[in-house]
């Protein structure tokens, strides 16, 4: 079984600060870890996935994320938010080869202050 | 990746009666999703529609309060019945997954009085 822990349920930040959304997971198989963002009154959007190689991987709207396989955590960064990053922020994992079945963490609402 | 539009958007219904969420993609897909959100909540898999046979429904889903259609590739619904105010939540349809992760809709936004 697989489980999903958002460290933080918010995260306040001013505006051009860099912000870390902190994801840690547990799984007994190896799993694609993914990072979605939703947007006020919006369904979710992929933001980035870590499939294999390298262990950073970037995504849209200048975010990245670290895959760290000894701490099992994919911790997500961005150098400098803006007023327009104010969402919530949900880590996914799915199980390689074990077909569609994601587990979502609980969200982490980054709030960007001017 | 896919576009999906969904309907409707948000609504508020009485309970006791029911809801017919809509998802129409732009492309033909094997397996779509339904996910409900609850207040303040992470995601949780309602069922698995593929075309041409039964949904498959996660533990604490039921059939008779969430029936599923899926005519085609392209289309599938989810029907909240019977509602009451703890059915007030965002329901979404997605599809892909696996390793290429989803593609949402945008979200029903269900509030039962």
């Amino acid at each position: 079984a697989q489980s999903v822990t958002q460290l933080d349920s918010q995260v306040p930040v001013f505006e051009e600060a860099p912000v870390e959304l902190r994801c840690n997971y547990s799984s007994s198989v190896s799993v694609y870890l993914f990072w979605y963002v939703q947007y006020p009154n919006q369904g979710l959007q992929l933001l980035l996935k870590y499939l294999s190689g390298s262990t950073l991987v970037k995504g849209i709207n200048g975010f990245e994320a670290e895959f760290n396989k000894s701490q099992t955590s994919f911790h997500l960064r961005k150098p400098s938010v803006h007023i327009s990053d104010t969402a919530e922020y949900f880590c996914a994992v799915t199980p390689r080869g074990g077909g569609f079945k994601t587990i979502f963490g609980a969200g982490t609402r980054l709030f960007v202050k001017a | 990746s896919a576009v999906i539009s969904q309907k409707p958007s948000r609504d508020i219904c009485q309970r006791g009666t029911s809801l017919t969420i809509q998802c129409q993609v732009d492309s033909q897909v094997t397996m779509m999703f339904w996910y409900r959100q609850q207040p303040g909540q992470s995601l949780t898999l309602i069922a698995t529609a593929n075309q041409g046979s039964e949904a498959t429904y996660e533990s604490g889903f039921v059939i008779d309060k969430f029936p599923i259609s899926r005519p085609n590739l392209t289309f599938s619904t989810l029907t909240v019945s019977n509602m009451s105010p703890e059915d007030s939540s965002i329901y979404l349809c997605s599809v892909e997954g696996g390793a290429y992760g989803y593609t949402f809709g945008s979200g029903t936004r269900l509030t039962v009085v």
